[in-house]
């Protein structure tokens, strides 16, 4: 059974650009969780999906940043106009259930090292 | 809100020593999990272990211990048999009723041989 899957591993843009980083939850995961990791900090929750659902978006910066996840293929987190501040490390993460089932572990990828020059 | 705090940003022991990580964590929920995480260089994010609020009983597994104090809101990680492997960056995170992870600044840990 394959981990859960980031790509890509390392994404390089100018500001202004668009980033799109994907994330493929482990098989049977219907529950994926995006959080960011400033340099020399811990991860920061942004956004929890699940199919085709945005169920919980209140660590999402209000502005340039959407995600989603649909009925087929990999959740995208896209950050549009990139800024440097920006920068940082995007992980992943998904479980079988979610909210109210107890405290399921959470399996992370290895994480989309973002760079804004 | 809820919160984690690491109040240990580097620590350091001898291979085959025993050392342990500080979390402390402030909720009004009752009902809630802790996890330890730890990040290695590669930056993969490994549950270590992880506790039930529920459970007076404290988790192990294999070389890894906690130490759950919930009146104290305080949950340490105890690694005995420390290993170089062990290095790494290690993060103590709580999940409430939304489930999703509050995360600590994180404890660097160095391994000596």
């Amino acid at each position: 059974n394959a981990g859960v899957m980031q790509n890509p591993r390392h994404l390089v843009r100018r500001r202004g650009q668009e980033a799109r980083l994907r994330c493929s939850p482990m098989k049977g995961h219907s529950h994926v969780y995006w959080y960011r990791q400033l340099p020399e900090e811990g991860l920061k929750f942004m956004v929890y999906l699940q199919k085709e659902n945005i169920i919980d978006e209140s660590g999402m910066p209000k502005e340039r940043f959407s995600a989603e996840f649909p009925k087929e293929g990999p959740s995208i987190l896209r950050i549009q106009q990139v800024v440097r501040g920006d920068s940082a490390a995007y992980f992943c993460a998904s479980s079988p259930s979610g909210y109210g089932t107890g405290g399921n572990e959470q399996f992370f990828g290895p994480g989309t090292r973002l760079t804004v020059l | 809100a809820q919160t984690v705090t690491q109040s240990q940003p580097e620590m350091s022991v001898q291979e085959a020593e025993t050392v342990t990580l500080s979390c402390t964590y402030d909720t009004s929920e009752s009902d809630y999990y802790l996890f330890w995480y730890k990040q290695p260089p590669s930056r993969q994010m490994i549950l270590v272990i992880r506790q039930e609020a529920y459970k007076q009983q404290n988790a192990t597994e294999n070389r890894f211990s906690v130490n759950f104090q919930k009146a104290a809101k305080s949950f340490s990680l105890k690694i005995s048999d420390s290993q170089l492997g062990d290095a790494a960056m290690y993060f103590c995170a709580y999940a409430g009723n939304n489930r999703k992870l509050i995360w600590g600044l994180g404890t660097s840990l160095a391994v000596n041989p």
